[in-house]
């Protein structure tokens, strides 16, 4: 199936530093990528969609300005944390949609985020 | 908002047992995913469901569909100490949302 991968699996940083999350399609084309995060023992929450070209669409309560989307081509799109502070630390996983194969959905593997 | 929503929320089975875990949804779709995750691990696709289907299996895996109810099940047969892990539905209505899924612990 197809792949998605994300850079880098695990990141330590400190208060008020600026952490990027990468997500790449490594044998598709993804129009449409997605950025979840997950809070210990909580579900997965969907914090923005990101179409290829375009502005992301930020789910409500998720501040656009704290977390930098951007998805400049099909097979690759960044979240950068502004700022970050101890409550962001958490789990952010992507994902991708090839559109012309029925809308399935692939995940990466997820980045787990420590801010001290 | 969340689209697919899981039910039950726990689950605690011995080994052997089957476990079943249902899901309900909104508005219509294409398609219906389940995933499993395992604690700290990223999310793994088990089986895809199109909406002109009705049951489809996969190893030890049975998913139902049933869009005029807007639910699906999912039913794990036999099931292992190694299937304790959460498990997720989401729909596909032009973007993906997931429940809040249930966590299913299966005891040796």
């Amino acid at each position: 199936g197809a792949v998605v991968s994300q850079h880098p699996s695990r990141v330590i940083c400190k208060s008020g530093t600026s952490v990027k999350i990468e997500c790449r399609s490594l044998d598709f084309q993804a129009t449409t990528m997605f950025w979840y995060r997950q809070f210990p023992k909580q579900s997965l929450m969907l914090m923005a969609t990101s179409n290829e070209g375009s502005k992301a669409t930020y789910e409500q309560g998720v501040e656009k300005d704290k977390f930098l989307i951007n998805h400049a081509s099909l097979t690759l799109s960044t979240l950068t944390v502004t700022s970050a502070h101890p409550e962001d630390s958490s789990f952010y996983i992507c994902s991708a949609i090839d559109r012309p194969i029925y809308n399935e959905q692939f995940f990466g593997p997820g980045t787990r985020l420590t801010v001290l | 908002s969340q689209q697919g929503e899981e039910d039950p929320q726990a689950l605690s089975i011995q080994e052997g047992e089957n476990a079943t875990m249902n899901c309900s949804y909104k508005t219509s779709i294409n398609n219906l995913q389940w995933y499993r995750q395992n604690s700290g691990r990223g999310l793994v696709h088990l089986i895809l469901i199109r909406s002109n289907e009705r049951e489809k299996h996969s190893g030890r895996l049975r998913v139902t569909l049933d869009t005029s109810k807007k639910s699906s099940s999912l039913l794990i047969t036999a099931s292992r100490a190694a299937d304790t892990a959460s498990y997720f539905c989401a729909t596909d209505a032009n973007d993906m949302r997931f429940g809040a899924g249930t966590r299913l612990t299966v005891k040796p």
